[in-house]
């Protein structure tokens, strides 16, 4: 089935600092999606794009849609200690229905 | 305001035990999904559910069963012959066919003592 290669693995990054991170896939995808996961409880979701090449904001967070429509991209400005979590991209692949692909994730640290 | 309940938040279980997972959603989804997630780990794919009393197997089905005999309900058993159990359990559900994302519970942590 289709992969998703999400990195980094992990962050340690300063509080104040900008953050990104990338998801890339062989394989194209229709709709990417970013979700957040906090210690102990579900991912919510952050950002949805639905076109190539589109670019959305959430406050101080930014994702794209990849204009080949094989990768995602996501950027947190001004990092703040509630930043901190696992960050995980999902995909929705043409003919799978409603079953996403998910990344490995990101483990994003931020430092006082 | 809806949502989707996972029941325990934490659930202990003996080896060979049979146990069974909560997901209850009144989003009024038709699709359900079972996740596991190890430490450090993505998130696997266990059962998904898309109609009542219809239910496939995930990537990691082995050990594993459901069942989805109401639209709001999808209960997972993790049975005796899965043979690493410990991890968090995540159920999410999802709208409708153009696939916006799936909303997640809260999760159940299982540990085998």
């Amino acid at each position: 089935g289709q992969q998703l290669n999400q990195s980094p693995q992990s962050m340690f990054i300063q509080e104040g600092e900008d953050v990104s991170m990338n998801c890339t896939s062989s394989s194209i995808f229709n709709t990417w999606l970013w979700y957040k996961q906090d210690p102990g409880e579900g991912p919510v979701l952050l950002i949805a794009l639905y076109k190539a090449g589109e670019l959305t904001s959430n406050g101080r967070l930014t994702a794209q849609f990849g204009i080949t429509r094989k990768d995602s991209f996501l950027n947190i400005s001004a990092s703040i200690p509630s930043d901190v979590g696992i960050y995980f991209c999902a995909g929705l692949a043409p003919g799978s229905a409603r079953q996403l692909t998910f990344g490995s994730g990101t483990q994003l640290t931020v430092l006082p | 305001d809806g949502g989707i309940t996972q029941s325990p938040k934490y659930l202990f279980r003996k080896e060979g035990q049979n146990v069974t997972l909560s997901c209850e959603q009144n989003l009024n989804h038709d699709a359900m999904y079972w996740y596991r997630q190890d430490p450090g780990q993505g998130l696997r794919l266990i059962y998904y559910s898309q109609i009542v009393n219809d239910f496939q197997k995930g990537d990691i089905a082995e050990g594993y069963s459901v069942s989805r005999e109401k639209k709001e309900s999808f209960p997972l058993t993790v049975t005796s012959a899965q043979k690493n159990p410990t991890a968090f359990y995540l159920c999410a559900s999802n709208r409708d066919r153009v696939g916006y994302g799936y909303t997640f519970g809260s999760g159940t942590r299982l540990t085998v003592v």
